[in-house]
């Protein structure tokens, strides 16, 4: 069975400093893809950055880049000169190839602090 | 990306009584959509995956009979929570994906059920 974990409840962060948000996930898959989405408050989840696992280059959005360690089984999200607009909910999220199931970890809340 | 809106976002009943929320594809037709109930502090639980004319998949331990899942067009999924009960209350969001299976989910605003 997959899991996604997140282990950090809740994270600040001063405006303009960089973040990085920890997730790590199980599978026995080796086809899998891996996402960060952002839940603002009252506002639907939108997707942050995806990754697909047989890339071995780290996905990068803007001021958005994620660390892939496939060994380690390690999906971390760093937010680089981050901003007020930031504040939210972070979910991590796995689903394998061909699947419809998307497994998400927990959530981390993140503050900016201006 | 694809737009997917979902009705009403607050809705208070009283217990015993039943409460539709609809989720609407806007911009694109969905096959599949997705029930997932999120508790607070707590990640987002799949209940069922809705397909466009047929029976919807009810994820283990997920009540088939309280929670109605209709999916009769491309842009429409809804689901009804019969006989709703304070235990029912929640953050009921929906959601669909473009494409393949590895595509990225398109949520909805999230529906928020108090059951009084």
């Amino acid at each position: 069975a997959q899991t996604v974990t997140q282990s950090q409840p809740e994270m600040s962060v001063q405006e303009a400093e960089t973040v990085t948000l920890s997730c790590t996930y199980d599978t026995s898959e080796s086809d899998y893809y891996l996402f960060w989405y952002k839940q603002p408050p009252s506002r639907q989840m939108i997707l942050v950055i995806r990754q697909e696992a047989y890339k071995q280059q780290n996905a990068t959005e803007n001021r958005f880049s994620v660390n892939f360690q496939k060994a380690a089984k390690s999906f971390s999200l760093k937010i680089s000169d981050s901003q007020l607009g930031d504040a939210a909910m972070y979910f991590c999220a796995c689903t394998i190839s061909g699947t419809y199931k998307y497994i998400f970890g927990t959530g981390t809340r993140l503050k900016v602090l201006a | 990306g694809a737009v997917v809106s979902q009705h009403p976002s607050r809705v208070i009943c009283k217990s015993g009584t039943s409460v539709k929320i609809e989720c609407r594809s806007l911009d694109f037709q969905a096959t599949t959509m997705f029930w997932y109930r999120q508790f607070p502090k707590k990640s987002l639980m799949l209940m069922a995956t809705s397909n466009e004319g047929s029976k919807a998949t009810y994820e283990q331990g997920v009540e088939k009979d309280k929670f109605l899942i209709n999916h009769a067009s491309l842009t429409l999924s809804t689901l009804t929570v019969t006989s709703a009960h304070p235990e029912d209350s929640s953050f009921y969001i929906c959601s669909s994906r473009q494409g393949g299976a590895t595509g990225e989910l398109f949520f909805g605003e999230g529906s928020r059920l108090t059951v009084l």
